[in-house]
């Protein structure tokens, strides 16, 4: 089935300073990836659609030049947090759609996700 | 949002069965998932109903009714391991069928 990876699984950083995620696709192409956010107890937000070989398309509310994404394979989007503050503490998942038994369901696979800490 | 709405928490007793609940607006609907995910992991696929009806796979079951804009996992012989949050997440025409997501399900098995 699907394999989405994603890395690091856990961050930690000093306020101030960025921080790099990646998402890769292991065993499928993946032209969209989404980039998802989640605090304890919440639901998953959705913050920004990543197209593979042009710009994000982010969610209303996300700053992107804040939360840089680049999708510059079909096997890989990358998150960067950039000048992350305490408040951007939090658990970042990414996913991409993959077809499961010809469904057309497009079922998204996530990956592990990533929690960062800010200090 | 289009307005997805589960309950936020239930608890249940090894062995027993339960059914979590998901209602949604109708208008545009396209399609409903549910995932699984355990605290501090990633989700994980359990479903995706687009007809009516229910569909079975080993222990879990979903059912979807459009008409009336709801849908329920059902949990047999629940295992201790089954506690986990629970996420309904639904897509509508016009959203570029991205899903979006209720706030989850916490579900507790007690012994």
């Amino acid at each position: 089935g699907a394999v989405v990876s994603q890395h690091p699984s856990w961050v930690i950083c000093k306020s101030g300073t960025s921080v790099k995620i990646e998402c890769r696709s292991l065993d499928f192409q993946a032209t969209t990836m989404f980039w998802y956010r989640q605090f304890p107890k919440q639901s998953l937000m959705l913050m920004a659609t990543s197209n593979e070989g042009s710009k994000a398309t982010y969610e209303q509310g996300v700053e992107k030049d804040k939360f840089l994404i680049n999708h510059a394979s079909l096997t890989l989007s990358t998150l960067t947090v950039t000048s992350a503050h305490p408040e951007d503490s939090s658990f970042y998942i990414c996913s991409a759609s993959g077809d499961r038994g010809g469904s057309g369901a497009n079922v998204l696979t996530f990956g592990a996700g990533s929690r960062l800490t800010v200090l | 949002g289009q307005n997805i709405d589960q309950p936020t928490e239930m608890t249940a007793t090894e062995g027993a069965i339960v059914q979590i609940n998901c209602t949604y607006q109708t208008s545009g609907f396209n399609g409903l998932f549910w995932y699984q995910q355990h605290a501090g992991e990633a989700p994980t696929f359990l479903s995706y109903n687009v007809l009516d009806g229910l569909e079975e796979k080993g222990r879990f079951s979903s059912f979807l009714s459009r008409s009336k804009g709801y849908s329920y996992l059902l949990l047999k012989e629940l295992q201790m391991k089954d506690s986990a949050s629970y996420l309904c997440a639904g897509r509508w025409t016009g959203g570029s069928y991205i899903p979006t997501f209720g706030r989850g399900t916490s579900l507790i098995v007690h012994p």
